[in-house]
């Protein structure tokens, strides 16, 4: 069975760097698919932030461009997300899901609830 | 980016038949897919494709729609349905989510 499971600190002061994990067993990230990241702010809006796909590649959510790198350690088959410069606009749930084509997501973690505060 | 505009909430009674829908601000063919997320849970895949349903789920579950309006019909609804659904297209990059609809049970 597919597992994904998000970790990272809750709390994250303004301006600093927000770093997450999901670790994902019972599928190896090399084989296939793309491997994203997706938050949800408090009051239900949705938001797909980027993926990185099963060869490497990334592709990111143009609002996010700037601030956002996704990398992957392949041989402890995880990928992260790093976002920089947060603000307590960055507060949410984060959620690291597959990427099944056409761009719809079949399994996802739990979540990680992440506030931005001072 | 293409917005999804769902009704904010819908209250109905067991056995009922429900319909939620999805309009896009611009066509999204049949790239639309359907979720449902119980409080406290991540969100599970309900529909993708418009109207094929997931490995597991109920057949009570059914979606339909092209272009701009989409829809999720729930027949019978039963008590455990009580959960937000949110449709996400993907033909349009960046993939994108309607706000949700909160289906309580009376």
């Amino acid at each position: 069975e597919i597992q994904l499971q998000e970790s990272g600190p809750g709390l994250v002061k303004p301006s600093q760097s927000l770093s997450l994990t999901c670790s994902v067993t019972g599928y190896t990230i090399t084989s296939g698919y793309d491997w994203s990241w997706i938050r949800k702010f408090p009051g239900n809006k949705m938001e797909w932030m980027g993926y990185i796909s099963y060869s490497g590649s990334t592709n990111y959510n143009p609002s996010l461009k700037s601030r956002i790198s996704i990398t992957r350690d392949t041989s402890k088959n995880q990928f992260f997300l790093q976002l920089n410069s947060v603000t307590t606009e960055d507060t949410a749930t984060y959620y690291c899901a597959r990427l099944t084509t056409p761009y719809y997501f079949d399994y996802w973690g739990q979540g990680v609830m992440v506030t931005v505060s001072s | 980016d293409t917005v999804l505009t769902q009704s904010p909430a819908l209250a109905v009674s067991p056995g009922e038949r429900v319909t939620i829908s999805c309009r896009a601000s611009e066509s999204v063919s049949t790239l639309m897919h359907w979720y449902q997320q119980k409080p406290g849970q991540q969100p599970t895949l309900l529909i993708y494709l418009a109207s094929n349903l997931e490995s597991g789920v109920p057949a009570r579950f059914s979606g339909s729609g092209s272009g701009t309006d989409f829809t999720l019909t729930i027949d019978p609804v039963e008590a455990d349905d009580t959960a937000t659904y949110y449709c996400q297209q993907s033909w349009n990059d960046p993939p994108t989510f309607g706000g949700g609809t909160k289906l309580e049970l009376k």
